[in-house]
């Protein structure tokens, strides 16, 4: 099993460019979130999906769109670029409510 | 809304003992849970608590007291490979996957 596969790694936008992070996951799991980190604001929820077709907001959602069209995928869609996009941003999946987080990677992202 | 405190940093000497700490104010949650971080890669799942007390998993063992909104990581026995960043997170008791994370407390594992 691959796990969680998000692509790119790195990324250079320049401002008000748009584009989407990818995330795949192979373990059928049902919750998938994406995440973006700064260093001393620790993992900040953006959006998350509890199944295919269902997609919820979370704490910093705004510039940023998601769907979930099957249970693997769950891509995360940067509308207009701004330099506070600057952040690494993880995508994670989970089989159950009671059970942790399998994180990707992660994708480091530089607006300028 | 939910807020969640742990030291920023420590350091602690090998093969000893280290206890890092969680406190956090909500209006109740479902559990906490524990991650991993080493520098430039992604968290990793340690530790899952949904009933007050210790849970062991070798090395590691996770306190949780919900009547005092405290919870500790326990690493015994510290090793080099210790050294990384520990992430606290409260899982909501409504909202099941808007899982709120702590900003981690770094911790340096010193010879």
């Amino acid at each position: 099993n691959a796990g969680v596969t998000q692509t790119p790694k790195f990324q250079v936008l320049k401002t008000g460019q748009s584009m989407t992070l990818q995330c795949a996951q192979d373990m059928n799991h049902e919750y998938m979130s994406w995440y973006r980190q700064d260093p001393g604001m620790g993992l900040r929820l953006i959006h998350y999906s509890v199944g295919a077709g269902i997609t919820d907001q979370g704490e910093v959602p705004n510039g940023y769109n998601v769907s979930r069209s099957t249970t693997e995928d769950f891509p995360l869609r940067l509308l207009s670029a701004a330099p506070s996009q600057t952040s690494v941003y993880f995508c994670a999946s989970s089989p159950g409510t009671d059970r942790g987080y399998t994180f990707g990677s992660g994708t480091r992202l530089t607006v300028v | 809304g939910q807020n969640i405190d742990q030291p920023t940093e420590m350091t602690a000497t090998e093969g000893a003992i280290v206890q890092i700490n969680c406190t956090y104010q909500t209006s109740g949650f479902n559990g906490l849970f524990w991650y991993q971080q080493h520098a430039g890669e992604a968290p990793t799942f340690l530790s899952y608590n949904v009933l007050d007390g210790l849970e062991e998993k070798g090395r590691f063992s996770s306190f949780l007291s919900r009547s005092k909104g405290y919870s500790y990581l326990l690493l015994k026995e510290l090793q080099m490979k210790d050294s990384a960043s520990y992430l606290c997170a409260l899982r909501p008791g409504g909202g099941y996957q808007k899982v709120t994370f702590g900003t981690g407390t770094k911790l340096q594992v010193i010879p």
